[in-house]
């Protein structure tokens, strides 16, 4: 059963407009959630991540939105642009000591047409 | 920092033949992730090290499979007898837990058993 859903394989999205990834989860535990973004024969690299007790948190063009009651999160990308064409991964985890476990969701390709 | 350091970036077996993947983590990083990467099953932890020990090998899939960390800078992943199905890519990750969630990611073996 998987715990942390991206339901869309893939996005594609025209350059200069706005990126919307989606991210569901069903385990409640989770607590903090995190993104990252994998470009091909590279591993992933860490991009942004939010705390349960936020609902926003923004770093330059990108933003993730939490809603912890549809227990739903989105990565926005703004302006987006042919560099961001990458797999996106959604995790989440349970913090706090002795928690280290992320559980990824499969990701969403994201292709920028310039 | 160079990163997190994988070799070799690409293996090629044959089945029953033993592999050996090796990962060199950040320099004080205290925590260790070996993942599985598959187009069914998504990015699976395998193994997780905290300070050179294994705290948690439920995710390695069979007695065939085995991970060492002797020291803070070096751990290997053993695969023997190597089968088909164990083809994959396979990340290492390491971090600084607690308390950073963040865990940075290596660039991959890609495994290919025939």
């Amino acid at each position: 059963d998987q715990q942390v859903k991206q339901n869309s394989p893939s996005l594609s999205v025209q350059e200069g407009r706005i990126s919307i990834l989606n991210c569901d989860y069903t385990n409640s535990m989770f607590d903090y959630f995190l993104w990252y973004k994998k470009y091909p024969a590279e591993g992933p690299t860490f991009l942004i991540s939010i705390s349960s007790i936020k609902d926003k948190n923004e770093d330059g063009r990108f933003t993730v939105f939490l809603n912890k009651s549809a227990k739903h999160l989105s990565l926005h990308i703004v302006p987006s642009q042919p560099g961001d064409s990458a797999v996106y991964f959604c995790a989440a985890s349970v913090s706090g000591a002795g928690s280290y476990q992320l559980t990824f969701g499969k990701g969403t390709k994201l292709s920028v047409i310039p | 920092d160079a990163g997190v350091i994988q070799s070799p970036r690409h293996e090629v077996t044959e089945m029953g033949q033993e592999v050996t993947l090796r990962c060199k983590p950040i320099s004080g990083h205290n925590s260790l992730f070996w993942y599985r990467q598959t187009m069914m099953r998504g990015l699976e932890l395998l193994i997780y090290f905290n300070n050179n020990v294994p705290i948690d090998d439920s995710g390695m899939p069979e007695d065939r499979f085995s991970a060492k960390m002797p020291n803070a800078s070096f751990s290997t992943l053993k695969i023997q007898p190597s089968e088909p199905r164990d083809s994959a890519v396979y990340f290492c990750a390491s971090s600084f837990f607690p308390p950073l969630d963040e865990q940075y990611f290596g660039p991959g073996t890609r495994l290919t058993v025939t």
